[in-house]
């Protein structure tokens, strides 16, 4: 079965500051990874996904994520925020098996001036 | 249409009484997702559309929560005898065909509050 953690509900941070945001997941088999952000008042959309090949896997506004399948992570970065991040973040796991994703939690950026 | 486009945007009703949703999916994606967001948590996953193939309905909570789909177009959700734990956002989403690991579209969601 798919599972996934996001650590952390709320993170906040300043303003040209490094943003990591951590995502970890349980898969039977190589998962497929995805972060969606959803900003305020409107859907979520899709921000990056590591499918198969490079475990760096780069997307929009400067966000990147690294899959490290020894610590089951997908953790996401960005190395200077900006006040425009400001959102709620969501990681999803998809199994090959699977015809659905299953979703984190959330975390919820705050971008301090 | 240009995205998934989800109708009402906001529904309140009273404890006891049914309500529909509806969502209209991007135009040529065969694959149409229910989720429901509660306040504070993640993505709960309802049920799933995939072209003509039986619908997945294994996240759907109780039988008062059923949903169709008119041919590879328009989905509507079902509540019926609505109760207040049911208040949620209620996310539709659809895919491109063929590919389980294809992004999904995300509608802007229908907030449903039962009083």
């Amino acid at each position: 079965a798919q599972s996934v953690t996001q650590l952390g509900s709320h993170v906040s941070v300043s303003e040209g500051a490094l943003v990591l945001l951590r995502c970890n997941y349980s898969s039977s088999v190589p998962p497929y990874l995805f972060w969606y952000v959803q900003y305020p008042n409107q859907g979520l959309q899709l921000l990056l996904k590591y499918t198969t090949g490079a475990t760096l896997v780069k997307g929009i506004n400067g966000f990147e994520a690294e899959f490290k399948k020894s610590e089951t992570s997908f953790h996401l970065t960005k190395p200077s925020a900006h006040m425009s991040d400001a959102a709620e973040y969501f990681c999803a796991v998809s199994e090959s098996s699977a015809r659905q994703l299953t979703f984190g939690s959330g975390t919820q950026l705050t971008v301090l001036p | 249409g240009a995205g998934v486009s989800q109708s009402p945007s906001n529904k309140v009703t009273e404890k006891g009484k049914d309500v529909e949703l509806r969502c209209d999916p991007i135009s040529g994606h065969t694959a149409l997702y229910w989720y429901r967001q509660r306040l504070g948590q993640g993505l709960e996953f309802l049920i799933y559309f995939q072209g003509n193939s039986a619908p997945d309905k294994s996240g759907l909570p109780s039988d008062r929560f059923s949903a169709e789909r008119t041919g590879e177009s328009v989905s509507t959700l079902t509540i019926q005898r609505t109760q207040q734990e049911d208040s949620a956002v209620y996310l539709c989403a659809s895919s491109s065909p063929g590919q389980y690991n294809s992004p999904l579209h995300f509608g802007n969601g229908t907030r449903l509050t039962v009083t």
